[in-house]
């Protein structure tokens, strides 16, 4: 399978900080890109869809201006949680698609953010 | 709106024994996609299969079997001979018809706690 690679894999920053955490596709060209959350215990929920050079769709309830998404290149998406605060602190994980593989989501390894 | 249930929150098995977990689906689109993941302590989603609406052949790879019935909007997921290996949290996921661009948007169902002991 095609490989996505997210870092870090585990942050913790202070509250009113800004935190950016990176998804990377390494060897296939990710034409969208889909960030999720999950709370401890909990499902995945979708927060928004990322395509290269466009704004990012973002899901009903996620603040646009909290979750700055940045989709600049094919193999690059960028999700910045701004002016964190401890309610920010999840599992944030990306996956990635590409036209010629279009049918198939390979995930990311996963942001463990905590916000202190 | 797609829905996904995993009714089962939690499942402990003896290893060595079968286990079953439970996917049932909402969709009103035709040509849709099942999925099963793997989330370990770890965190990382492992894939192991995919399954499009139109392809109901049953699949089996090692341990692992998987029963689709879109008469009932099943997706069932048999572990066979369970391993200590196998504990972990296995989510069932729906995504409709393919974007413009390329991608699933998956819907994921609650997610079921596999503990396997010895």
């Amino acid at each position: 399978g095609a490989v996505v690679s997210q870092h870090p894999s585990r942050v913790i920053c202070k509250s009113g900080t800004s935190v950016k955490i990176e998804c990377r596709s390494l060897d296939f060209q990710a034409t969208t890109m889909f960030w999720y959350r999950q709370f401890p215990k909990q499902s995945l929920m979708l927060m928004a869809t990322s395509n290269e050079g466009s704004k990012a769709t973002y899901e009903q309830g996620v603040e646009k201006d909290k979750f700055l998404i940045n989709h600049a290149s094919l193999t690059l998406s960028t999700l910045t949680v701004t002016s964190a605060h401890p309610e920010d602190s999840s599992f944030y994980i990306c996956s990635a698609s590409g036209t010629t593989r279009a049918a198939e989501a390979f995930f990311g390894q996963g942001t463990r953010l905590t916000v202190v | 709106a797609q829905k996904v249930t995993q009714a089962q929150t939690e499942i402990s098995v003896v290893e060595k024994e079968d286990v079953t977990l439970d996917c049932v689906y909402e969709t009103r689109d035709t040509t849709y996609y099942l999925f099963w993941y793997k989330q370990p302590p770890s965190g990382e989603l492992v894939f192991l299969i995919r399954r499009n609406s139109f392809d109901e052949q049953n699949e089996i790879s090692g341990r692992y079997s998987w029963n689709f019935q879109k008469s009932t909007s099943s997706f069932n997921f048999t572990i066979t001979a369970s391993q200590v290996v196998d504990s972990a949290v296995y989510f069932c996921a729906l995504s409709g018809i393919i974007l413009t661009g390329g991608g699933n948007k998956l819907t994921f169902g609650t997610g079921t706690q596999l503990k396997v002991e010895l």
